[in-house]
């Protein structure tokens, strides 16, 4: 149980373009999910937190104009990048909170992005 | 934002040898937790630590929580190849959320 899948697993746009990434909680409701960005060798960075039904939040330095957070329902959630461009390029990687349990944070698979 | 940093950075290790991962923080976590990521997926959780001074084992993997709980080790025993990976740990705070350490990416030569 507490399978998170992401998709595409990976994407190669051309600057400019807008790529959604889907979020999906395939087990459990999930009304928290998260989004992170993993550089090349580096950790994981925190960009928002998204809440079913309601506006993200954005962690400092991340621009919500340009990372769109949909959280339409209890097992979705979507990051669009609007507007790509090469240094966008990066891994993201989303996870969901369970409903029922409160804590535990499950993580996807991950979405490769590439801007050319 | 809460920041933990591990050391070492990078570890490149002989099959067999005993190695130690750190993770420091000035913040004080509701509890912490340890993953390891392989390259193109997504981090795997290994272990969640809550009391301070708690000691966890998974097998060659020894996890401790410090008792001011700011700070955690990891302990392989007998590195093997399959351990190679990028392992991270994360401070949960008291609203659940995670923040991830800086990372130590480990590789075992056969």
């Amino acid at each position: 149980g507490a399978v998170v899948s992401q998709h595409p697993s990976r994407v190669i746009c051309k600057s400019g373009t807008s790529v959604k990434i889907e979020c999906r909680s395939l087990d459990f409701q999930a009304t928290t999910m998260f989004w992170y960005r993993q550089f090349p060798k580096k950790s994981l960075m925190l960009m928002a937190t998204s809440n079913e039904g309601s506006k993200a939040t954005y962690e400092q330095g991340v621009e919500k104009d340009k990372f769109l957070i949909n959280h339409a329902s209890l097992t979705l959630s979507t990051l669009t990048v609007t507007s790509a461009h090469p240094e966008d390029s990066s891994f993201y990687i989303c996870s969901a909170r369970d409903r029922v349990t409160g804590k535990a944070q499950y993580f996807g698979p991950g979405t490769r992005l590439l801007v050319l | 934002t809460q920041l933990l940093e591990q050391s070492p950075q990078f570890l490149s290790i002989q099959e067999g040898e005993n190695l130690t991962v750190y993770c420091n923080s000035s913040s004080v976590f509701s509890s912490l937790q340890w993953y390891r990521q392989e390259p193109g997926e997504g981090p795997v959780l290994l272990v969640t630590v809550v009391t301070g001074g708690e000691v966890k084992k998974l097998k060659r993997l020894t996890f401790q929580f410090g008792d001011a709980r700011k700070d955690s080790s990891l302990h392989i025993t007998a590195a093997q190849p399959g351990d190679t990976g990028l392992y991270l740990c994360a401070g949960v705070t008291g609203a659940n959320n995670l923040f991830f350490g800086t990372g130590t990416r480990l590789t075992v030569i056969p």
